[in-house]
């Protein structure tokens, strides 16, 4: 069981919005804005598409967008297009002996 | 460019240990400000964080594993190793190297999990 909990798809069309959510505790999501997310096509490594809750590192579409409420984490992509199908993975700091905790990863299908 | 590259033997016996090498090129893996992992996937599954070296030298494991691995660097070579020893089959996965970026909390450098640039991945199968 993964210590931050995501939905385990989430489905949408092209050109439409969806939000994957992820959800911790006080001991990271709640209180600390270091939660990163990661895009991961079959067979490929994972890619960094938003860290510190908010930020898109450098060359990420501005379609990918994050934020955060409470102990709940959401990553939102608008303008689907086909080649968002992927899975989706967010991880936190955690002031836990664990250090570094994931979520259990969102596959999201473009219908 | 910064890119990192694991290396290591693809089938691993249970009960012995498992080393990889991930190579970094691009950039000095001890001058920079960064961190340095292991992370691995298990078919199907989810990302699991395994331990991490800062450019300082410091480690840092993940507890569920900490009796079992060890993470040493060769500046020389530009490279950091893991070994995990007495493997089982739940230890079968894809493991990857990354580099991740530091995290101030109190004015005290922490491990983030933001891990901006990752090697390929090596599939690494324990069977006997």
């Amino acid at each position: 069981q993964s210590a931050l909990t995501q939905p385990a798809s989430v489905s949408g069309s092209p050109g439409q919005s969806i939000t994957i959510s992820c959800t911790g505790t006080s001991s990271d999501v709640g209180n600390y804005n270091f939660v990163s997310w990661f895009q991961q096509h079959p067979g490929k490594a994972p890619k960094l598409i938003i860290f510190d809750v908010s930020n898109r590192p450098s060359g990420v579409s501005n379609r990918f967008s994050g934020s955060k409420s409470g102990n709940t984490a959401s990553l939102t992509i608008s303008g689907l297009q086909a080649e968002d199908e992927a899975d989706y993975f967010c991880s936190s700091y955690t002031s836990s002996v664990t250090l570094g905790v994931f979520g259990g990863g969102t596959k999201l299908t473009v219908l | 460019q910064l890119q990192l590259q694991e290396s290591g033997p693809g089938l691993v016996k249970p009960s012995e240990t498992l080393s990889l090498t991930c190579t970094v090129s691009g950039g000095s893996i001890s001058s920079s400000r960064y961190f340095w992992g292991w992370i691995r996937q298990p078919p199907g599954k989810g990302l699991e964080w395994i331990e991490s070296v800062y450019y300082t030298a410091t480690t840092y494991y993940n507890p569920s594993l900490k009796s079992r691995v060890t993470i040493s660097v060769d500046t020389s070579k530009n490279q950091f190793s893991l070994k995990l020893s007495s493997v089982t089959a739940a230890d079968t996965a894809v493991y990857y190297c990354a580099r991740h970026l530091p995290i101030t909390i109190f004015g005290v450098v922490r491990m983030g999990t933001a891990f901006d640039i990752w090697g390929q991945g090596t599939m690494v199968t324990v069977s006997s």
